[in-house]
């Protein structure tokens, strides 16, 4: 079982709201961990979006919009990124990415399309 | 403001070792404050964290790697290196190198910048 799990794809319409799930493998509680989450369009490297914690504890990347923003779902077991007022120049792949224990893991990614 | 920027062949062959550098500019490989790592990302998918080392030598490794990858700095040209040995067609990747600083309170941080990566193909 991975240790990230993220859905392949999503799709949103512009001017809606997305929401991207990050799901820890059973064992692995959402609860301490820092959530990162990464913005990658093609031909470029990731683009570090934010850091989410929980509501008092989080950091927006330098210059990213605030229609970008975090959560978890502890029933879930799941951090999540929120894309209010979804944008055409929104779609592209992200991934959320943990620390555990020093080693760094990635989620497998979700393509965001906007229709 | 730092920058990376990777170098290396771009064709490896199978049973080979793959070696990449990335050069560091605008920022020391000499001092404390950052992780140096590398990454990589298959075609069409997804991320892959290979490892990372600190100035001192210290170098932590993803498990699933470990016992083919090495890590390596040269401070002289501020560089760090990547080896990876006994390559398959499965290494055949886009290899970034990336920065982060070291943690705060326990408290780590993201990867920026990042190099605009490396595409190497394992094929003979």
């Amino acid at each position: 079982q991975a240790v990230l799990t993220q859905p392949s794809s999503l799709s949103a319409s512009p001017g809606a709201s997305a929401s991207l799930t990050c799901t820890l493998r059973s064992g692995l509680d959402v609860g301490p961990y820092w959530i990162y989450w990464y913005q990658q369009k093609p031909g470029s490297p990731p683009h570090f979006l934010l850091k989410y914690n929980s509501d008092s504890d989080n950091q927006q990347g330098s210059g990213v919009p605030s229609r970008f923003s975090g959560s978890k779902d502890a029933s879930a077991n799941a951090g999540i990124l929120i894309v209010s007022g979804v944008q055409p120049e929104d779609e592209a792949d992200y991934y959320c990415m943990i620390w555990h224990s020093s080693v760094v893991v990635f989620g497998g990614g979700t393509k965001l399309t906007v229709l | 403001q730092v920058q990376l920027q990777e170098s290396g062949p771009g064709l490896v062959k199978p049973s080979q070792t793959l070696s990449l550098t990335c050069t560091v500019s605008g920022g020391s490989l000499s001092t404390g404050g950052h992780y140096w790592s590398w990454i990589r990302q298959h075609p069409g998918k997804g991320l892959e964290w290979i490892g990372y080392i600190y100035y001192s030598g210290f170098v932590s490794y993803n498990p699933s790697l470990n016992s083919r990858i090495t890590i390596s700095l040269d401070t002289s040209k501020n560089q760090f290196s990547l080896r990876l040995n006994s390559v398959t067609a499965a290494d055949t990747a886009v290899y970034y190198c990336a920065s982060t600083s070291t943690p705060v309170a326990g408290i780590y941080t993201w990867f920026d910048p990042w190099g605009q990566g490396t595409p190497v193909t394992v094929s003979s």
